[in-house]
């Protein structure tokens, strides 16, 4: 297996425009986790779902951001506007229920907004 | 709530010492405990999980944890440190009847002197 898989790695942005990072999660796991990582605040869930459905955003920051998961195999965060303080490093990971919520993360997409 | 308190955010040992990173949680239910290692420009990987089996639980390349459930702590071991054990070590908690978050703690750099 591939793995957790996020494109893009790198995303250099200008404040303002509109930032879509993409997830491809572990076939088979039903759950899936979005987490922003920052030396301040260190990792934070912003939202996980599990079959599809979200089921917990309250970490999402604020309006900008949202999540969705249209099916099993994708899912993608958008920030819109995006702002400087958006600047993070972004990671997924997925895990199965049967396998006690080990979760397995992807390498991570570090944005910058100018 | 769950929580996790992990205790230094910078540990320093020389090369073959005794490797030490300690993590207290908060949980109401029996819980499931991880400890994650994150390499430079990667994403959080699995070293051991605790699933209320075996108190002492051995993980990959020689670390293991003990779970202590009059202390609430589950700190994490490795007799004789190597250089490539330097990484970010992360403590995380979950199966709280919440749902199916992990709660991650702010990590530990762990640096290795030759």
């Amino acid at each position: 297996d591939a793995g957790v898989i996020q494109s893009p790695r790198h995303e250099v942005t200008e404040m303002g425009q509109e930032v879509t990072l993409r997830c491809k999660p572990i076939s088979g796991h039903d759950y899936l986790f979005w987490y922003r990582q920052t030396m301040m605040r260190g990792l934070e869930l912003l939202i996980y779902f599990n079959n599809n459905v979200p089921i917990d955003d309250s970490g999402m920051p604020e309006d900008r951001f949202s999540a969705k998961m249209p099916n099993a195999s994708f899912s993608t965060l958008k920030i819109q506007p995006s702002e400087p303080r958006d600047s993070a490093v972004y990671f997924c990971a997925s895990s199965l229920y049967l396998t006690e919520n080990i979760q397995y993360f992807g390498a991570g997409t570090r944005l910058s907004v100018l | 709530a769950q929580s996790v308190t992990q205790l230094g955010s910078h540990v320093s040992v020389s090369e073959g010492a005794l490797v030490l990173l300690r993590c207290n949680y908060s949980s109401s239910v029996p819980p499931y405990l991880f400890w994650y290692v994150q390499y430079p420009n990667q994403g959080l990987q699995l070293l051991l999980k605790y699933t209320s089996a075996a108190t002492l639980v051995k993980g990959i390349n020689g670390f293991e944890a003990e779970f202590k459930k009059s202390e609430t702590s589950f700190h994490l071991t490795k007799p004789s440190a190597h250089m490539s054990d330097a990484a970010e070590y992360f403590c995380a908690v979950s199966g709280d009847t919440g749902g199916f978050k992990t709660i991650f703690g702010a990590g530990t750099r762990l640096f290795v002197k030759a």
